[in-house]
């Protein structure tokens, strides 16, 4: 099976500005999350979907950032404005229904987000 | 609190030595506990994980764990390490609702030719 997908890989952009980041998970999985990790600090949980619904969102730092999953298939997550320590690697992952034997999480290879 | 911790930030072996990578853990439930391996460039890759069961785990690379709930530690071993290996390794923690995990700060391995 495909992996998931996150694009674009990176990202330089000035403060101010805004960003939208995009995860494909692996399809069937309705188990949908979103990561940072900021620069020499561990990595972070930010969000969690199952198929369109936020399941839990307490991690997300603060009301610049939206996160949406439409139809339950492909996430997206917008920054604006973008501020300076909002840099880091913005990682997704997803995993299968619960009860379909758990097989673990399948990350992406992240967005690195650079704010000037 | 949830929480993990790994309490070296950078290790460094020589190719064909043994590692063992540290990984302490908080967490007020089972815990479901994972490595992960990020290479230069590349995304997070599972080594191994553990749910139940026998508690020394085996993952790829020939890398395996061992969970010893008195002392909630999860350390990753591997007997022989090969140059390949340099990377960055992280602990994770999580539930069996599937929903978020915890991550520790992560350990950066290099390999000495």
């Amino acid at each position: 099976e495909a992996g998931v997908t996150q694009f674009p890989s990176h990202s330089v952009i000035e403060k101010g500005q805004t960003v939208t980041l995009r995860c494909d998970p692996i399809s069937g999985h309705d188990n949908l999350y979103w990561y940072r990790r900021v620069m020499g600090k561990e990595i972070k949980f930010l969000l969690h979907f199952v198929k369109e619904s936020k399941q839990d969102e307490s991690g997300m730092p603060n009301n610049r950032f939206l996160a949406e999953r439409t139809g339950g298939t492909y996430s997206t997550l917008k920054v604006q404005p973008a501020e300076l320590e909002d840099s880091g690697v913005y990682f997704c992952a997803s995993s299968r229904e619960f009860g379909q034997a758990f097989y673990g999480y399948t990350f992406g290879s992240g967005t690195r987000l650079t704010v000037v | 609190a949830q929480s993990v911790t790994q309490p070296d930030i950078h290790i460094t072996v020589s190719e064909g030595a043994s590692l063992e990578l540290r990984c302490n853990y908080s967490y007020g439930a089972t815990p479901y506990l994972f490595w992960y391996v990020q290479s230069p460039g590349q995304g997070l890759q599972l080594l191994l994980k553990y749910f139940s069961g026998d508690t020394l785990v085996q993952g790829i690379k020939g890398f395996e764990a061992e969970f010893k709930r008195s002392q909630s530690s999860f350390n990753l071993r591997k007997p022989s390490v090969h140059w390949s290996d340099a990377a960055e390794y992280f602990c994770a923690v999580g539930g069996s609702t599937l929903g978020r995990l915890y991550f520790g700060r992560g350990t950066q391995l290099t390999v000495w030719p």
